[in-house]
Formats: C-alpha cells, structure tokens, sequence
C-alpha cells in the first residue's frame, strides 16, 4: 500500500535561510513522488517529480528534492526562502503498481510553510 | 489551451439539493480525477476515469457520482447534499495511462469551493 508522511505541519524560517521540508513514503513498487505547491486560494502547482532517473531531482523557484531510497524519503530543500515561498506544500506518491490502483496518487497532509522577513 | 477548467468557483447548497460540479479539459488527456481537500487532510481521491466511458472509485466515493462521456469531461454529481461534503473540490486530468508505465504528471483545475448548510 502507498502512504505519505509529511513529519512537519507547520515550518517557519526566515527570509533567506534554507528550507527543509521532509516527506516519508511508503510503497509497494518503485514509486514515482512529486512536490506540488498551493498558494493561497489557488490550485495546486507542481514543483518537481521524480521517476526513477537521477536521484536529486531539480525544480521551479530553486526548489529540489533528493530521493534516498534507504531512507524512504523525499525531502524538498531550497537554499535560501523568499516571501513568494510562503505556501502549503505536499508531498505525493503515485502508485506504479499493477491492478486497480494503478496511477493513483496518495497525498501528505501538507506542510504550512511561513517565511518572515 | 485553457488547460483544466472547473465551474461554479463557489457553491452554497442546502441540505438535500442535489448539483453537478463540472470539470473540462482542453488536452486530450485520457485520465481524469476528483479530489477533495480538507484542512490537515491533504487531498483525497473520490472517483477517477483511465478513458472515456470507463470510471472507478477512489478512497472517499460515497455520496458523489460521476461520468465520463466524452474524453474532454468528467462532472462529478453530489445526489443529496450533506454538510460533510462542504470541501474544496479539484479535478485533475494526466495525459497518459498506460498500465504498468510510469506515472505521469497531474494538472489541476483551480478548485470550486462547495458550502453544504
């Protein structure tokens, strides 16, 4: 079965100070797993995926993701945030798999990220 | 391209209405999906479509209904409406299925946010 867990609901840093937001999976196949941000009363946006190619994965606005299959995680960094950053941020895992869960995707619960001048 | 389009952007029902949210896409996607989001919950998946006149539930299916017609649009139908069902609701569409594939990336509409008093 697939699962997310996002170990942080909420994370405030300050303007120009790394960011870690961290993810955990839990899947039955070789995974495929995402960042998708949301700003405020918008839709969701995606930020970057992985597939089984290189294992740190780079996407929009500096964000990226390394993949640690040891570990099971998939934790987003950026070096330095920007107000523009201050979103809530999931973590998904698409199922791979066979059957009928094929292609589904499996969210976290979201991390509230705050970022203060 | 208009992408993932989703009407109404705001609903307030009574107890017991019953109205069809509706969702369309530009893209030629074969899969199509619904996705409820709730505070702290993430998203979850009601109903998804691999093709036009193929549907299946997902994790949270009962008290909604849909279809799938057409390849370009996948309504999603609330028969009587409870105050549980007051959500923010997202369609997602993927331009590619194929079983045993990777997963491909999800776009979404920009949500319609649904009142049930």
């Amino acid at each position: 079965a697939q699962s997310v867990t996002q170990l942080d609901s909420h994370v405030s840093v300050s303007e120009g100070t790394p960011v870690l937001l961290r993810c955990n999976y839990s899947s039955s196949y070789s995974p495929s797993l995402f960042w998708y941000v949301q700003h405020p009363n918008k839709g969701l946006q995606l930020l970057l995926k992985y597939t089984s190619a290189a294992t740190l994965v780079k996407g929009i606005n500096g964000f990226e993701a390394e993949f640690k299959k040891s570990e099971t995680s998939f934790h987003l960094t950026k070096p330095s945030a920007h107000m523009s950053d201050a979103a809530e941020y999931f973590c998904v895992v698409s199922d791979r798999g066979r059957g009928s869960t094929l292609g589904r995707l499996y969210f976290g619960r979201g991390t509230q990220l705050t970022v203060w001048p | 391209n208009a992408g993932v389009t989703q009407t109404p952007k705001f609903q307030v029902l009574k107890t017991g209405q019953s109205m069809t949210l509706q969702c369309a896409q530009d893209m030629n996607h074969e899969y199509m999906s619904w996705y409820r989001q709730d505070p702290g919950m993430g998203l979850r998946l009601i109903h998804y479509s691999v093709g036009a006149g193929i549907t299946d539930q997902g994790e949270v299916p009962n008290g909604y209904n849909v279809s799938r017609s057409t390849t370009e649009d996948f309504p999603l139908r609330l028969l009587s409406a409870a105050p549980s069902q007051t959500s923010v609701y997202f369609c997602a569409s993927s331009p590619s299925f194929l079983r045993g594939g990777p997963a491909d990336t999800q776009y979404f509409g920009p949500g319609t946010r649904l009142t049930v008093l």
